[in-house]
């Protein structure tokens, strides 16, 4: 039979209202951190970056905290707006010989007129 | 400056069978990364290719296996086909080698396996 698919946990807010969305990460020694935005029938697409020797990232609206010491990623999103629902996820990446990239499972943005 | 595009957007196979997937990436870009997604394990990373190299390897089986062309563009290929090779397979493109590197999606070619 088909197998069961991954529940997404969901956050719902109030247009324009401040989203936070959480993530946390498996491996202490990751180096790279991104969080990704898919829309339903779309690829993922980027959003913000990370590297492990800051804390704090702002881009345009959205600001990415990273928190080494319980290996937890925030994506904070301000005045969120209807066009901010989708998925969201986070990817570590590791490098060595061959990079490793490891995805969240991901936390469903639904945005409330 | 067109997007990355994959073709076929939509493929049924049969068990056993072989398939083969297209992605062109944007034009400049020499990086060309696959991914499998699926509901029960997400996103997954199979392999880069940079300059007709693979540059980095996720951990799928040696069914799984790709190729890129001396114009970036790039195919990855699905030997004996099994059900649960029934994905989403993306594509994305970056300008340079490196999964830390800023990747654009393309819009994915779903696979059912029947």
């Amino acid at each position: 039979g088909e197998s069961v698919g991954l529940h997404l946990p969901t956050l719902s807010v109030q247009e324009g209202d401040n989203s936070i969305i959480n993530c946390a990460y498996s491996n202490s020694a990751s180096d790279y951190f991104i969080w990704y935005k898919q829309e339903s029938g779309k690829g993922p697409q980027f959003i913000i970056d990370i590297r492990s020797n800051m804390d704090k990232r702002q881009g345009q609206r959205v600001t990415v905290l990273l928190n080494k010491t319980v290996k937890h990623l925030s994506l904070q999103i301000a005045a969120t707006q209807p066009g901010d629902s989708a998925v969201y996820f986070c990817a570590e990446i590791l490098s060595g010989g061959y990079q490793k990239v490891t995805f969240g499972t991901g936390t469903k943005l639904q945005v409330i007129p | 400056k067109a997007g990355v595009t994959q073709t076929p957007r939509y493929l049924i196979k049969t068990r056993g069978q072989q398939v083969t997937l297209s992605c062109s990436p944007i034009s400049g870009h020499r990086s060309v990364s696959w991914y499998q997604q699926t509901p029960g394990q997400g996103l997954q990373f199979l392999f880069e290719y940079f300059s007709e190299t693979q540059r980095n390897k996720g951990n799928f089986p040696g069914r799984f296996s790709g190729r890129q062309f001396s114009n970036s563009r790039s195919e990855m290929n699905v030997s004996t086909l099994e059900l649960g090779d029934s994905a989403l397979y993306l594509c994305a493109s970056s300008l340079e080698v490196g999964l830390q590197e800023t990747q654009y999606f393309g819009p994915g070619t779903r696979l059912l396996v029947l």
